[in-house]
């Protein structure tokens, strides 16, 4: 099956700075990547996506780029709020199925 | 639009008992649905698939008998937790998928075995 991993597991950066979160997966086959974020006590938020066919997406603050041949995908928050600080959990879909990253707790220091 | 709806949200029980969590899909029709589990600081495990009509699809490691899943109409999942112990103590998070390749997820139901 598929294996998704993801770095770094904690990561703080002062308000302002960049974040970025880095995962590998190892089934060819996926073909959608999402992340996620996920406040203490609630469900995982989408916060912005990439198929297999983009290499690279961007929404404001927040930009995802996708390298297939490597099998890596990577998120890049700029202009960090402390309103960012949460947990962010990348993923691999193949046909539906999610396989989650091991999460990234990101603190946003003001 | 696109919204999961997920009951309980939280729950405590005793050790023995079963526990029934729904997930509801409020403004579309959701032909499958996943079940996930969550430890603390632990990433999401994709537990099961769930089918409309027809049965559960398991991962490797995941009783069915104590994991019973339930896809009875198109807008209604349940996972029922059968004879539960402290051990499965745990966050469960339902997702369906609701076009192309667009999920949403419940917001989570955290279930505590005393």
């Amino acid at each position: 099956g598929e294996n998704v991993e993801q770095h770094p597991s904690t990561l703080s950066v002062q308000e302002g700075d960049s974040a970025v979160i880095k995962c590998t997966y190892s089934d060819s086959a996926s073909n959608y990547f999402p992340w996620y974020k996920q406040e203490l006590g609630k469900g995982p938020q989408l916060i912005i996506d990439i198929r297999s066919n983009v290499g690279e997406k961007k929404d404001q603050r927040i930009a995802v780029t996708l390298n297939k041949t490597a099998k890596h995908f990577s998120l890049h928050i700029t202009e960090t709020q402390p309103e960012d600080s949460a947990v962010y959990f990348c993923a691999a879909s193949i046909n539906g199925q999610f396989y989650f990253g091991t999460g990234t707790s990101l603190t946003v220091i003001p | 639009g696109a919204v999961v709806s997920q009951h309980p949200s939280r729950v405590i029980c005793k050790s023995g008992t079963s526990v029934k969590i729904e997930c509801r899909s409020l403004d579309f029709q959701a032909t499958t649905m996943f079940w996930y589990r969550q430890f603390p600081k632990q990433s999401l495990m994709l537990m099961a698939t769930s089918n409309e009509g027809s049965k559960a699809t398991y991962e490797q490691g995941v009783e069915k008998d104590k994991f019973l899943i339930n896809h009875a109409s198109l807008t209604l999942s349940t996972l029922t937790v059968t004879s539960a112990h402290p051990e499965d103590s745990s966050f469960y998070i339902c997702s369906a998928r609701f076009t192309g390749e667009g999920y949403t997820f419940g917001s989570g139901t955290r279930l505590t075995v005393v």
